[in-house]
């Protein structure tokens, strides 16, 4: 079964810091995996989303990489803000029949960034 | 458009008693999800429909659960009878076929059972 980690489960760092949050996978037969962002009492916004044939995406001052023989990701944050502070979840699509929408969920790892 | 739409935003009830949660996905998306949020479980797919259609409710709890979408626009997830152990904050998704593979979440509602 496939288990998503992610490593620490709580950042703090000060503004202009970059970040760097880790998002570990046991199972490398994925279609894709994304970066999603949680604020207190809201959803979650997609921010990134790799493909498993690629091995990086970015937007901004955020970089995702993906690793799929070694089961990882990192999501980098540039020049880091106090607006970046979140709960940040990675979560991938299993390549198995039938699986589009059944993502699998890290824990998160929630990020305060002190001014 | 405004998103997807969650009602109530929080909802406390005793054990027992009848939850109903609503969601309204964006216009146009294909697919509706229903996430459970927990401290213990983290995130977790519920149920999910494709045109209205119940696609896959392997991660429905319990037959105390039950999720309907009668049409496009409006989806409901039941607890009958809500028991403590159900608190949870519960999330509504929607995507849109052919689209990228991201799902548009909404606010969640905060469920309490005492």
């Amino acid at each position: 079964k496939q288990e998503v980690t992610q490593i620490p489960a709580a950042l703090s760092v000060p503004e202009g810091e970059n970040l760097v949050l880790n998002c570990s996978f046991t199972d490398s037969a994925i279609y894709n995996l994304q970066w999603f962002r949680q604020d207190p009492g809201k959803g979650l916004t997609s921010l990134l989303l790799i493909q498993s044939s690629q091995r990086e995406q970015t937007s901004g001052r955020l970089n995702a990489s993906l690793d799929k023989s070694s089961g990882r990701s990192t999501l980098y944050i540039a020049a880091s803000q106090p607006g970046d502070s979140a709960t940040y979840l990675c979560a991938v699509r299993p390549r198995l029949p039938d699986s589009w929408g059944k993502l699998q969920f890290g824990a998160g790892t929630q990020v305060v960034v002190t001014p | 458009d405004a998103g997807v739409i969650q009602s109530p935003r929080h909802e406390v009830t005793e054990m027992g008693q009848e939850v109903t949660l609503r969601c309204k996905p964006i216009s146009g998306h294909d697919y509706l999800f229903w996430y459970r949020q927990t401290m213990m479980r983290g995130l977790e797919l519920l149920i999910y429909f494709n045109n209205n259609v119940p696609i896959d409710d392997s991660g429905m709890p319990e037959d105390r659960f039950s999720a309907k979408m009668p049409n496009a626009s409006f989806s409901t997830l039941k607890i009958q009878p809500s028991e403590p152990r159900d608190s949870a904050v519960y999330f509504c998704a929607s995507s849109r076929a052919g689209g990228p593979d991201t799902q548009y979440f909404g606010p969640g509602t905060r469920l309490t059972v005492l």
